[in-house]
């Protein structure tokens, strides 16, 4: 069955830098591409970028250009996401999520991993 | 702002049927697939619909989408205390090259 399984909660401190991963199994890695969506408490979704984990290839939400980064190791199957200079506006929930054969819908996604930023 | 917009809040009686809109542009919604996502409470979402009117394995036949224009629905009937939860549409921005969700919509059911 195809698992998602993110790393766990990061606590860190404006302007730090925070590298979430998340570990793909159950098919096959390089067939689908990745998003990574992040949720503030009590807010909705938003999309931050994808990546496709075959080639690599990244595309990032206008908002995050600059500050963030995707990559993957398909040694591992792992996707990782790494979002710098953070800010207090950055604490939430950050998820990664698998992109259908539609290349529009997400069917599965990762548990979600928790990072707070706070001096 | 979200660039797709849902009624923040639905309600309904148990047993009764309840719509959920989606509003968007041609740039989104009308030319491109819609999802529907359901988040129960401190869960991940999950995804109720693709290709806006198909329900992936396991979801029941009382969740459905539709799409007419520059606008989506999602309509759930038979509902049940368990339907509880933020629903989420989601489509693809062909003018801003980027995946958009409506700012979900917290469906009670009384």
């Amino acid at each position: 069955q195809v698992q998602l399984v993110q790393s766990g909660a990061e606590v860190k401190k404006p302007g730090a830098s925070v590298k979430v991963s998340c570990k793909a199994s159950g098919y096959t890695f390089g067939g689908y591409f990745m998003h990574w969506v992040r949720q503030a408490p009590g807010q909705g979704l938003e999309w931050m970028g994808t990546i496709n984990p075959s080639g690599g290839g990244t595309s990032y939400a206008q908002k995050f250009q600059g500050r963030i980064t995707m990559t993957r190791d398909t040694s591992t199957s792992t996707v990782y996401m790494d979002l710098s200079s953070l800010r207090s506006e950055d604490t939430a929930v950050y998820y990664c999520a698998r992109v259908s054969n539609d290349y529009v819908s997400i069917d599965y996604w990762g548990q979600g991993t928790l990072v707070t930023v706070s001096s | 702002q979200s660039v797709l917009t849902q009624p923040p809040s639905v309600s309904a009686a148990p047993g009764q049927k309840v719509t959920i809109s989606c509003s968007g542009s041609s740039s989104n919604i009308e030319n491109n697939y819609v999802s529907w996502y359901q988040q129960l409470p401190g869960t991940a979402p999950k995804l109720l619909i693709y290709d806006t009117n198909k329900r992936p394995s396991g979801i029941p036949d009382r969740f459905s989408g539709s799409k007419s224009g520059t606008s989506a629905t999602l309509g759930i009937t038979g509902l049940q205390t368990g339907d509880e939860a933020d629903y989420y549409c989601g489509t693809w921005d062909s003018s801003l090259s980027a995946a958009v969700f409506g700012g979900g919509t917290k469906l009670t059911v009384l």
